[in-house]
């Protein structure tokens, strides 16, 4: 166990709606990263919040929008939604401290979007 | 050309057996490499990460990196059915984002 913790552990939507996702760090880290993975892929970076701050954003659209919190848990929200969105949401945590970043997963929310 | 390549597999390998993972990236400002292990159905965890040229050992595995070949692998020993999973290769420049490869499948037989 990572202590990283993650809501709801499953979700169904339909085409168009929108849906929040919710990530509670690891005790001590201050940074979160959120990951996408398709069935039979890698995760794929979304983006990371370091100090409430957006911290680097991968090729994703801006319908996908995070927060983190002063107590450096974070939000995933993602609008208008398609039916390619339907993946495995993972969040990371880590302490960034200037070097090397070693990231630790949580259990991850499946959305399924009809 | 893929920034992080693996073999999709399947590996296969008997029990007790050296089980070799293999991955090779693209980005040679890449300073982290990270091995991660995932279960069906279940989030990565962490295996191992190596930030020098070299071996690192941690009982029954251990990464090397070759940074002028860009080539990073993982070798289990003595493999057992509960290594059976799907083995991620990541790599990071410092501190942000983790680049994964798609992953090797290892199956260990009994």
């Amino acid at each position: 166990e990572t202590g990283v913790t993650q809501s709801p552990t499953h979700l169904i939507k339909t085409r168009g709606q929108q849906v929040t996702l919710r990530c509670s760090s690891q005790s001590g880290h201050n940074t979160v990263s959120w990951y996408q993975q398709a069935l039979g892929q890698g995760p794929q970076f979304i983006f990371q919040y370091y100090r409430e701050e957006e911290n680097g954003r991968g090729n994703f659209p801006p319908r996908f929008s995070g927060l983190q919190f002063p107590n450096y848990s974070s939000e995933l929200n993602v609008n208008a939604l398609e039916l390619d969105d339907s993946a495995l949401y993972l969040c990371a945590s880590s302490f960034t401290s200037g070097g090397g970043d070693t990231q630790y997963f949580g259990p991850g929310t499946r959305l399924t979007v009809l | 050309q893929k920034e992080v390549e693996q073999n999709s597999g399947p590996l296969s390998v008997p029990e007790g057996a050296i089980a070799s993972l293999n991955c090779t990236y693209s980005d040679r400002g890449s300073q982290s490499f990270f091995w991660y292990r995932q279960y069906s159905g279940k989030s990565p965890e962490l295996i191992m990460f190596i930030y020098s040229n070299g071996d690192k050992e941690d009982g029954r595995f251990t990464a090397q990196l070759n940074k002028a070949s860009q080539y990073v692998s993982l070798l289990i020993r003595d493999s057992q059915p509960s290594d059976s999973a799907t083995y991620l290769c990541a790599v990071q420049r410092y501190g942000n984002k983790l680049v994964f490869g798609a992953g090797t499948i290892l199956r260990v037989k009994s």
